[in-house]
């Protein structure tokens, strides 16, 4: 199995800072990346696939880099509605592993 | 508007079975692979398996955990997901999202699979 490494495990913030979050798979899965936010006793939404592309709906402040093995995921300036958990997912190859998640908080 | 309800979740003894459901609505079923998501408390998101749309066999494909445990099936003309859970382990314990499989194509034949919209969740807890 492709495994998901995040990281940092948790990252405290201020608003209006810019942040980023990577994820390292185990092999490459070209583009084959997906990111999603979760906010406590909620869903995931999804918010980048194809490692860079935005999901309709997302703001702007979010954006996905990388393929291969290394992504990114760069929120430019935090809002208050953005301090939740993040994962990665791999949608290349069976099974689709999700990376451990990114907590961020408010510092 | 897409959306997904997931019922079915409750209170299970270990060893035992139950069935979840996913009644989708706001886009054409039969197109979409569907796929589902669980998560236990406090932890992170695991992958539980998806089946594919009828156009591609309406076969299955399952993280190993699960494996010759639970069966996902489809009914299209209802538009509902399913999820049957046999032989539950208290660690198969987690809220279960029910995901539509999103198909968004980067050329003429290659497309990307993310889970674009994904239901409230059921929570399953397997207890004695």
């Amino acid at each position: 199995d492709i495994q998901m490494t995040q990281s940092p495990s948790s990252l405290s913030a201020s608003v209006g800072d810019r942040v980023s979050i990577t994820c390292r798979a185990s092999q490459s899965i070209r583009t084959y990346l997906n990111w999603y936010q979760q906010k406590p006793g909620k869903a995931p939404n999804l918010l980048i696939y194809g490692a860079s592309s935005l999901q309709r709906g997302v703001p702007s402040r979010f954006s996905g880099s990388g393929s291969g093995t290394d992504f990114t995921l760069t929120i430019s300036s935090l809002q208050p509605e953005d301090f939740a958990t993040y994962y990665c997912q791999q949608s290349y190859i069976i099974p689709y592993i999700f990376g451990q998640g990114t907590k961020l908080e408010i510092k | 508007e897409v959306q997904l309800v997931e019922s079915g979740g409750g209170l299970v003894q270990p060893g035992r079975s139950l069935r979840l459901s996913c009644t989708a609505s706001g886009f054409t079923f039969g197109d979409h692979p569907m796929s589902w998501v669980r998560q236990a408390p406090g932890k992170g998101l695991e992958w539980v398996g998806f089946i594919r749309s009828k156009t591609y066999g309406g076969t299955t494909e399952y993280a190993a955990s699960v494996k010759g445990r639970f069966t996902i099936s489809r009914d299209d003309s209802k538009s509902i997901a399913y999820l049957q859970m046999n032989s539950l382990k208290t660690e198969d314990t987690a809220v279960y999202f029910c995901t539509r499989v999103g198909i968004y194509y980067y050329d003429s034949s290659g497309y990307w699979t993310p889970l674009d919209y994904w239901g409230q969740g059921t929570l399953v807890t397997v207890s004695s």
